[in-house]
């Protein structure tokens, strides 16, 4: 498999459950980055990891929970949420997350319904 | 606080031309990257640009005028395929991106 993949494409869930989201980058990069698009928004930016080290979480509640064991895989752990938290969540992945030139690669995304 | 604006939509015609617009209020200016997502697809890179002027890249072109606040996207000879949603994002001095909505580009035969 070659760049991001993200599974699974689609998750429904109910406010009580736990879910875990999946983000795998096969590009070698250092930095990584988790994205919630809502309709009509901009893309609003959840946790960024570099190097494995979380530099960046930007308000976002508890109930989302990042986890980032390599430099290849990032996860996004849910609990009790809420219907305003249904979206697509992109993972993106980068060289660095510090350099002003590098791209971001992003995955297809998960699009999330909490009922 | 930081602020991306670029239209919401866009009609042109095939084989048109269409420059999409983008300004911008940012802390600190690191450039401005725009991005195309088609529609249930994953954002994908389209262009950088950090010094002023033109960046061309086939069909597509990039402006910027950092003393302007301003940045455009020039898509020539216009194809169906181009229907998409095209983003404009500002890396702040934090090196951080900061996202407008989006522009929808929809072509028409």
């Amino acid at each position: 498999e070659t760049g991001v993949t993200q599974t699974p494409r689609h998750l429904v869930m109910g406010m009580t459950n736990k879910k875990s989201l999946k983000c795998e980058q096969h590009l070698g990069h250092n930095a990584m980055y988790w994205y919630k698009q809502s309709a009509k928004k901009p893309l609003e930016l959840m946790f960024v990891y570099n190097f494995k080290e979380q530099t960046e979480n930007n308000s976002v509640p508890s109930r989302f929970s990042p986890e980032c064991p390599n430099s290849s895989h990032l996860f996004l752990h849910l609990h009790t949420l809420q219907p305003e938290d249904s979206a697509l969540y992109l993972c993106a992945s980068s060289q660095d997350s510090g350099g002003g030139s590098y791209e971001q690669y992003f995955g297809p995304g998960t699009r999330l319904t909490v009922t | 606080g930081q602020n991306i604006d670029q239209p919401t939509e866009m009609t042109a015609t095939e084989g048109a031309i269409v420059q999409i617009n983008c300004t911008y209020q940012t802390s600190g200016f690191n450039g401005l990257f725009w991005y195309q997502q088609h529609a249930g697809e994953a954002p994908t890179f389209l262009s950088y640009n950090v010094l002023d002027g033109l960046e061309e890249k086939g069909r597509f072109s990039s402006f910027l005028s950092r003393s302007k606040g301003y940045s455009y996207l020039l898509l020539k000879e216009l194809q169906m395929k181009d229907s998409a949603s095209y983003l404009c994002a500002v890396m702040d001095s934090n090196y951080q991106l900061i996202w407008g909505a989006g522009t929808k580009l929809i072509i028409k035969p």
